[in-house]
């Protein structure tokens, strides 16, 4: 099976700019996440989706960050303005169930730098 | 708060020894243990996982060991290899409720040839 799929690899871009992620989940996965992993820390959710709902987003700074799932599949992730704190690495991961006992599928991630 | 911690950054391991990495968390509603393995510029992949009613499980060369006592975890690798060498992260998860998984720091684990 294919597997998570995330464009682009890397980004640059200056503070205050924007910037947009892509994911596209394993198919039939019906639960998707984002996670940020800041240099030398473990990922960190900031998102949860089941189908096309927003099952926890209680650690996405919603002042800047914004996601959605249309359709239940794939995903996009933007910031908006970006700031240096936001360097990290943005991974999109899917699970095919609801339930916790259920590990997660991760892409390769997509490199951000703020400068 | 973190509630799922590694304390070693890093280890280093002969090949052919076993490499045990360590694992611990303060949430005691935690029931369901992961350990992913990660190389450089590729998202984490799941190596195995362990529910709270379990004290061990296996698969192959990999061991997965839950002291819930001790709120503790460990992963065994036996024998170690070169390909082995990469960063650990240990993630817990609960699984009634609103659940989601909460990660470790990570261990980088370098096997020496």
């Amino acid at each position: 099976e294919a597997g998570v799929a995330q464009s682009p690899r890397y980004k640059i871009i200056e503070k205050r700019q924007s910037v947009a992620f892509w994911c596209n989940p394993i198919s039939g996965h019906a639960t998707l996440y984002w996670y940020q992993q800041i240099l030398g820390q473990g990922p960190k959710l900031l998102i949860q989706f089941q189908n096309n709902g927003v099952v926890d987003d209680s650690q996405l700074p919603k002042d800047r960050f914004s996601a959605e799932r249309l359709k239940g599949v794939d995903s996009t992730l933007k910031i908006q303005p970006a700031k240096l704190e936001d360097s990290a690495v943005y991974l999109c991961a899917s699970s095919p169930t609801t339930g916790a006992n259920s590990p997660l599928h991760f892409g390769n991630g997509t490199r951000l730098t703020v400068t | 708060d973190q509630q799922v911690k590694q304390n070693s950054p890093s280890l280093s391991v002969q090949e052919g020894r076993i490499s045990i990495l360590n694992c611990d968390y303060t949430n005691s509603m935690f029931d369901y243990f992961l350990w992913y393995k990660k190389y450089p510029a590729e998202g984490p992949t799941f190596l195995i996982s362990i529910s709270s009613i379990k004290d061990k499980n296996e698969d192959g060369r990999f061991t997965v060991f839950l002291n819930k006592s001790a709120k503790h975890l460990s992963l065994h690798i036996v024998p170690s290899q070169p390909g082995d060498s990469a960063v650990y992260f240990c993630a817990a998860s609960r699984t009634s409720g609103t659940y989601k998984y909460i990660f470790g720091t990570g261990t980088r684990l370098k096997v020496l040839a």
